[in-house]
Parts: C-alpha cells; structure tokens; sequence
C-alpha cells in the first residue's frame, strides 16, 4: 500500500488560498488519491477524488502532476469553518474486494486564522 | 436520518471488562468497516465487510472481534479491554459498484471514544 506523507500542521487566514500537497512516491498504477475532512468530534468527510490532471468541484480542486508522486489540494478563500484536519488517501481503484484497501496519511491539521 | 450510526458514542470502563460498540447504516451500501484512531488522530482500519464477508482484517488483536448481522449493521465486540484500547473508534460504510463514477467514497459515522482505566 503506498504511504504518504503530509506537514503535519498549516495556518491560513480568512479570505486565502490553502495549498496542501500529499507525497506518496510509491503510487501504483491503479491507485487514487482522495482526501477527507475531519472537524472535531466528527468522522472523516470525503472532499475529493482524482487519478491524475485536475479535479474541481463544489468544496476544492486538486491538482495531480503527471508523474502522480504528489497531490495538492487547493481550498479556495478558506473561512474559520474550513478548521479542520485534511487526509490524503492513496489506494486501489473503489469496489468490491478493494474495499478498506486505501490508507489514511497522518493527516495535516489546518488553523484557519480571522 | 443518520446515515451511519454508532452507539454508544461514550464508554468508560475498568481493564478486563467486555464491551460492544454497534452500528448501523441506512445508505443501502453493501460494504461496512471499522476504523481506530488513536489520541494522535491516526486513523487505521480494522476490518472491514462486504456484504457480510470479511475482506479486510489488519493486525488487530483476536480480543477485537465484529459481527455483521446483515450489510446494515456491523458491531464490534471487544475482550479483556486493555488501556491501549482508549480510543474513538469510527464505523464506516461505502458503495463497491465498480462504475467509474463510484469514488467509494467512505460515510463515517460520528465516532464512539472509548476510555478504558
């Protein structure tokens, strides 16, 4: 399973853009990176999935280089809420026995400051 | 309306006792889970279960053990609780169609903190 390795802590004002990036240099062929959100108190909401270029959608957008050995997740003009800690997630592509199959980096503990 | 549920959400008990966490999901998904995390915020997975088979058991000592009466509900009953075993521990399901638009994407449920003295 590939590992991955995220800072450990970010701080950010209201207004900014946030850029976290996940290394996992040891991604297989049919890996995907998600990442999850995770509020105090709370279970791990899913924010994003791609397998390479750019994914976009509602909450943030993740950029996936072409060689795929990192990933960023780029939040748009953070607010107090988006306090929280972010997971990257590399691992087989969803369904059936691959279930589980996808290992939760250590997580990065975003501060998002007024 | 909960989606994944988990009761207790709370539990105190003494080394040695025998507790069990349950959960349940309404989402009509066919593969559930259990997920430690610890007082550091790494979250590992236990096991996990599609459609009622055991798919995925890590190093996870034999006093940990789930049951899955059916694909919506997988309780988690635990032995001779040990202080290593404070913890909150998360229930979580998801969908294993393969269709490419299928993230698998994970719905955890709000965690059940568990504190072993």
């Amino acid at each position: 399973l590939a590992k991955t390795t995220q800072p450990i802590s970010m701080d950010s004002y209201e207004g900014q853009e946030v850029n976290i990036t996940c290394s996992h240099n040891n991604i297989a062929t049919n890996d995907y990176i998600t990442w999850y959100q995770q509020f105090p108190s709370q279970g791990p909401r899913f924010i994003i999935q791609g397998y390479k270029t750019k994914v976009t959608n509602e909450v943030a957008s993740l950029f996936i280089p072409a060689d795929r050995k990192s990933s960023t997740l780029s939040l748009p003009r953070v607010s107090l809420s988006d306090t929280a800690v972010y997971y990257c997630l590399v691992g087989p592509a969803p369904g059936g026995t691959n279930a589980g199959k996808s290992t939760f980096g250590d997580g990065t503990t975003l501060t998002v400051k007024p | 309306d909960t989606a994944v549920s988990q009761t207790p959400k709370y539990l105190v008990t003494q080394m040695g006792n025998d507790k069990s966490i349950k959960c349940e999901q309404n989402l009509g998904h066919d593969t559930m889970y259990w997920y430690k995390q610890d007082s550091k915020k790494f979250l590992k997975i236990m096991f996990s279960y599609n459609n009622k088979e055991l798919i995925i058991n890590e190093t996870v000592p034999n006093r940990f053990s789930p049951k899955s009466p059916d694909k919506a509900h997988l309780n988690l009953h635990i032995n001779s609780l040990e202080l290593g075993d404070s913890a909150v521990y998360f229930c979580a399901s998801s969908q294993s169609s393969n269709r490419v638009q299928n993230t698998g994407e994970l719905f955890f449920g709000e965690g059940s903190r568990l504190t072993v003295l």
